[in-house]
């Protein structure tokens, strides 16, 4: 079975500032993505970035950026010039893309509630 | 584009009734649509799987009986809460793949949620 692992339950910054939020996973596949979910106060659930396994090269969107180690299991978000817009919960999760019973299937982290301060 | 709304937002109901919560996606076709559960600032966990034409897949330890979820079309998933009683009471979450070639399971859009309390 597969486990993700958010380790810090509430994290804050300065507006302006960078944060790191941490994450790391355990799983016997290979063939598998990562991802980041913001939750703001509305609940709606918001794709923030995503990362393929087998890319070596971590991904980027805009202000959002990941560390992907896959030897070390860990994939960490962060967040640069934080806007108070970024204030929410924010899930990192896994789904295994290859066949089987848990193909397509989110696993998600336990969240990190982030506060952006003015 | 990609838009995936739930209805109700909101629903109260009584012990013992039974609650439907649509979810559909409104510009794409969804072959699979997923049901999850959140508790207050808690994780969402999946309770089931849901491909259109076929039965929905369950997790291990969601009530089938009670959860009862239809995939009757590339549109349109329901979720049922049947004999509802207050540990239903739930934040119920739906997410969609769409059928679009190229695109696989990894792409995914999420409702806005459903807030079910059973008095």
């Amino acid at each position: 079975a597969q486990t993700v692992t958010q380790s810090q339950p509430e994290m804050s910054v300065q507006e302006a500032e960078t944060v790191t939020l941490s994450c790391t996973y355990d799983t016997s596949e290979s063939n598998y993505y990562l991802f980041w979910y913001k939750q703001p106060p509305s609940r709606q659930m918001i794709l923030v970035i995503r990362q393929e396994a087998y890319k070596q090269q971590n991904a980027t969107e805009n202000r959002f950026s990941v560390n992907f180690q896959k030897a070390a299991k860990s994939f960490s978000l962060k967040i640069s010039d934080s806007q108070l817009g970024d204030t929410a919960m924010y899930f990192c999760a896994f789904m295994i893309t290859a066949g089987g019973t848990s193909y397509g299937k989110l696993t998600f982290g336990q969240g990190t509630i982030l506060t952006v301060h003015p | 584009g990609a838009v995936v709304s739930q209805h109700p937002s909101r629903v109260i109901c009584k012990s013992g009734t039974s609650v439907k919560i649509e979810c559909r996606s409104l510009d794409f076709q969804a072959t699979t649509m997923f049901w999850y559960r959140q508790f207050p600032k808690q994780s969402l966990m999946l309770m089931a799987t849901s491909n259109e034409g076929s039965k929905a897949t369950y997790e291990q330890g969601v009530e089938k009986d009670k959860f009862l979820i239809n995939h009757a079309s590339l549109t349109l998933s329901t979720l049922t809460v049947t004999s509802a009683h207050p540990e239903d009471s739930s934040f119920y979450i739906c997410s969609a793949s769409p059928v679009t070639s190229g695109r696989g399971v990894e792409t995914q859009y999420f409702g806005p949620g459903t807030r079910l309390l059973v008095l």
